[in-house]
């Protein structure tokens, strides 16, 4: 599987500031992702990030809040726009597999924000 | 983003007892399935994955597909206190997303 890097690992921000997160790919993947997990909560899918072209966006989840950026088949970043305690999560990149497990996705280990 | 859903527990059981896992979904055309395991303060790591009815065996893991009955399950045989962690069932549906249930906690008590 792809080794999948995410910067900032963890940070405690400000209300009403944004944070953009960085995911590193070390191999070329077509399929990208962005998810969220709330504390005690499960994963949701804000957005697939597509390269090339805008995000496509889940249901609940907007683009001036979490703008996506995807400019090659390796990075793309997930920005937290005007961010409230209610943004306090771990934010997820994660890759579908290339050849034979492309069926399937792994992540990087997550970004760990705290919004004060 | 109701489309896995799973019993969320707290699932307890002694160590060396058979652990079972459930998880039904909504989109009748997905066709892969999946059952992650996370730690603590980890992100999710891939334990199987399953695309045909019936059974698929690893190790000391089982997962079972019932796609008419739209229900995957997970059996942990041999339960040991390392697997203690939550387990997510996800689904690739018919437009190449992946979908999260809310997670079931384990814990194998020694």
């Amino acid at each position: 599987s792809a080794v999948i890097s995410q910067k900032p690992s963890r940070d405690i921000c400000q209300r009403g500031t944004s944070l953009t997160i960085q995911c590193q790919v070390d191999s070329q993947v077509t399929m990208m992702f962005w998810y969220r997990q709330q504390p005690g909560q499960s994963l949701t899918l804000i957005a697939t990030a597509n390269q090339g072209s805008e995000a496509t966006y889940e249901s609940g989840f907007v683009i001036d809040k979490f703008p996506i950026s995807r400019p090659n088949l390796t990075f793309s970043t997930l920005t937290v726009s005007n961010m409230s305690p209610e943004d306090s999560s771990i934010y997820l990149c994660s890759v579908a597999g290339t050849g034979g497990s492309g069926n399937t996705i792994y992540f990087g280990e997550g970004s760990w924000l705290t919004v004060v | 983003q109701k489309e896995v859903e799973q019993n969320s527990g707290p699932l307890s059981v002694p160590e060396g007892a058979i652990a079972s896992l459930n998880c039904t979904y909504s989109d009748r055309g997905s066709q892969s399935f999946f059952w992650y395991r996370q730690y603590s303060g980890k992100s999710p790591e891939l334990i199987m994955s399953i695309y045909s009815n019936g059974d698929k065996e690893d190790g000391r893991f089982t997962a079972q597909l019932n796609k008419a009955s739209q229900y995957v399950s997970l059996l942990i045989r041999d339960s040991q206190p390392s697997d203690s962690a939550t387990y997510l069932c996800a689904v690739k549906n018919t437009g190449n997303q992946f979908y999260f249930g809310t997670g079931t906690s384990l814990t194998v008590i020694p």
